[in-house]
């Protein structure tokens, strides 16, 4: 099975600030990988898929980059309504896999 | 507009089986594949299986393999998820989910919590 690790596990940041993530695979997935945002109690909701694809509806400043084994997702001005649980979740092969998540609090 | 609605929470006993069903709305059922994932508390999301809604073909989990039903019926706009000899472990969030194939799953149920507990 394809294992996903993300870092940092948790991270707080002020309104405005710019954001990383990063989602490193176990093996090479090419550019098959999506980012949900997930809040307590809620359904995830997709935010990037094939690793740089913006979701409809979701606002531009979120993005995606990355291929092969290392990902990252950045909020370029963080808003208050961000904070949330993000998950990357592979979708190369069989087993699907998603990553341990990083909860972004917003300060 | 698109829509997947859950059954409601429910408490089992542990060696009993649950049954989660997720209805489709605001789409053609037949045209998509349903997955199901499930999120233990505090946990990351767990694939466990999913059908083709229109052939009724099915793909499951190794770990789930022996345990997990996953059918559907085309005039009910619905698709079942059965677990079978529920343990403690199987305490979670059940979530039901559209695969939208690049798209990865582009709408998702509201979730199913199962407690099993003595």
């Amino acid at each position: 099975d394809i294992q996903m690790t993300q870092s940092p596990s948790t991270l707080s940041a002020s309104v405005g600030d710019r954001v990383t993530i990063t989602c490193r695979a176990s093996q090479s997935i090419s550019t098959w990988l999506a980012w949900y945002l997930q809040k307590a109690g809620k359904a995830p909701k997709l935010l990037i898929y094939k690793a740089s694809s913006l979701e409809s509806g979701v606002p531009s400043r979120f993005s995606g980059t990355g291929s092969g084994t290392e990902f990252t997702l950045t909020i370029s001005s963080l808003q208050p309504d961000d904070s949330a649980t993000y998950y990357c979740h592979h979708y190369y092969s069989y087993p699907l896999t998603f990553g341990p998540g990083t909860k972004v609090d917003v300060k | 507009q698109v829509q997947l609605v859950q059954s409601g929470a429910a408490v089992k006993k542990p060696g009993a089986s649950v049954r989660v069903s997720c209805k489709a709305s605001g789409y053609t059922f037949t045209n998509y594949t349903i997955q199901w994932m499930r999120q233990a508390p505090g946990q990351r999301l767990e694939w466990m299986g999913w059908i083709d809604a229109g052939s009724g073909y099915t793909k499951y989990s190794q770990k789930f393999q022996d345990r997990v039903t996953i059918t559907r019926d085309t005039s009910a706009n619905t698709v079942y998820m059965d677990l079978t000899s529920l343990r403690s472990e199987d305490t979670a969030m059940y979530y039901c989910a559209r695969w939208a194939g690049q798209r990865t799953f582009d709408t998702w149920g509201q979730g199913t919590l199962v407690t099993v507990s003595s």
